[in-house]
């Protein structure tokens, strides 16, 4: 069975600092989706940024980027220049993309981020 | 704007009563789904459904009932068989099946007294 590990329950960073978190997966498959979803404490959840294993380029989004290590089975997170706003909980989350799994998410245990003004 | 909305918000509940947490969406999105997230855990799966009028069990399936009479709202009944139903709960939803992106609500927190 798939798994979803987020080894840091919990991470500060100085405003305007980068700031990376850690995620690794354990899977079978070759084909896959990876996701990093934040979570402020309003609560509604978010996704962040979404990562598609076939593609060897890692996803960016503004602020966001992944280092994807495919072979490593590897999905950090890289915030740069951290805003008050960043503050939240951010999970990873895994989708297999093969019918029999119903195409649900395997999520990790969540890595709450703190940001120091 | 569309989205989801979920109420109440907060509801406290003496136990062997069941309750029902709404979740309506205006998105036009075939799939809903409702999770479980407790603290230091990542969200675990109740109940989904793909499509009208069918819905699947997940993870955690055990005290918790669902119904899907109409695309815009997945209704969730938590019952006296939950033996631990203190929890926030999550309402989701996707275009599909096969989620790119799932579209939360803002949470139902639900305290047994």
């Amino acid at each position: 069975a798939q798994t979803v590990t987020q080894s840091q329950p919990e991470m500060s960073v100085q405003e305007a600092e980068t700031v990376t978190l850690s995620c690794t997966y354990d899977t079978s498959e070759s084909d896959y989706y990876l996701f990093w979803y934040k979570q402020p404490p309003s609560r509604q959840m978010i996704l962040v940024i979404r990562q598609e294993a076939y593609k060897q380029q890692n996803a960016t989004e503004n602020r966001f980027s992944v280092n994807f290590q495919k072979a490593a089975k590897s999905f950090s997170l890289k915030i740069s220049d951290s805003q008050l706003g960043d503050a939240a909980m951010y999970f990873c989350a895994y989708r297999a993309t093969y019918i029999l799994s119903n195409y649900q998410l395997i999520w990790g245990a969540g890595t709450k981020l703190i940001i120091k003004p | 704007d569309g989205g989801i909305t979920q109420s109440p918000k907060y509801l406290f509940r003496k136990e062997g009563q069941n309750v029902t947490l709404s979740c309506e969406q205006n998105l036009n999105h075939d799939a809903m789904y409702w999770y479980r997230q407790d603290p230091g855990q990542g969200l675990r799966l109740i109940y989904y459904s793909q499509i009208v009028n069918d819905f699947q069990k997940g993870d955690i399936a055990e005290g918790y009932s669902v119904s899907r009479e109409k695309k815009e709202s997945f209704p969730l009944t938590v019952t006296s068989a939950q033996k631990n139903p203190t929890a926030f709960y999550l309402c989701a939803s996707s275009r599909d099946r096969a989620p790119g992106e799932l579209f939360f609500g803002e949470g139902s927190r639900l305290t047994v007294l």
